[in-house]
């Protein structure tokens, strides 16, 4: 079965600290994506950040990078110098190769930033 | 460029009674359509996605259906509203054939169902 999780519920990080935000998932397609989403309390979704499973190396994108560890089978969100806006939901994602393009997501982290 | 809308914002529902939203997507052809449902403080879950008109596609048994009448149009229904129907639902749309487009969303509907 296909599936993502994320193991912290909730997180806290202090202003301008880093933080990794964890997600783990389980397919046996031979190609996949994965993808990281924003969710602000007003409830839109932002894309962040894209990792193929072929990638050789880790996606980055401004102050957001993909820690993907194919072996592992993991894909962790790394926010570094965490800014006030950051407080939101995160939702890791997953796209197989099969099923019209859908995205099979987490159940989200809520990460509150610190001032 | 593409756009996507959703409508309405908020809806309030009496149990029994049935479900439109409407979803379309504008400045691209033949897109991958999805719903999905967030329930409070939870993940979402995909309720149905369309790779073509007339194409749909269910991920869950459920009290609802979805429709595609047009390519860029996807339309989400209910005969009966339950009140575990109730949540935010989300309309979205992604180029077909790859695997590295991200899916782009609409702002979503908050459906209470009384």
């Amino acid at each position: 079965a296909q599936k993502i999780t994320q193991t912290q519920p909730g997180m806290f990080v202090q202003e301008k600290e880093a933080v990794t935000l964890d997600c783990t998932y389980d397919t046996s397609d031979p190609s996949y994506g994965l993808f990281w989403y924003k969710q602000p309390s007003s409830g839109e979704m932002i894309f962040l950040i894209y990792q193929g499973s072929y990638d050789q190396q880790n996606a980055t994108e401004g102050r957001y990078s993909l820690n993907f560890q194919k072996a592992r089978k993991s894909a962790n969100l790394v926010i570094s110098a965490s800014q006030l806006g950051d407080s939101a939901m995160y939702f890791c994602a997953m796209r197989p190769t099969w099923g019209g393009g859908k995205l099979i997501f987490g159940q989200g982290t809520e990460l509150s930033v610190k001032p | 460029s593409q756009t996507i809308h959703q409508w309405p914002a908020t809806l309030v529902q009496p149990v029994g009674s049935p479900l439109s939203l409407e979803c379309t997507v504008e400045g691209t052809s033949n897109p991958n359509l999805y719903w999905y449902r967030q329930a409070a403080g939870r993940g979402l879950q995909l309720l149905f996605y369309s790779v073509g008109i007339g194409q749909i596609s269910s991920e869950v048994p459920q009290n609802l259906s979805a429709s595609r009448p047009q390519d860029r149009q996807f339309i989400l229904s209910s005969k009966k509203l339950l009140l575990s129907d109730s949540g935010f639902y989300l309309c979205a749309w992604s180029a077909p054939g790859s695997l590295n487009t991200e899916a782009f969303f609409g702002q979503g509907t908050r459906l209470t169902v009384v």
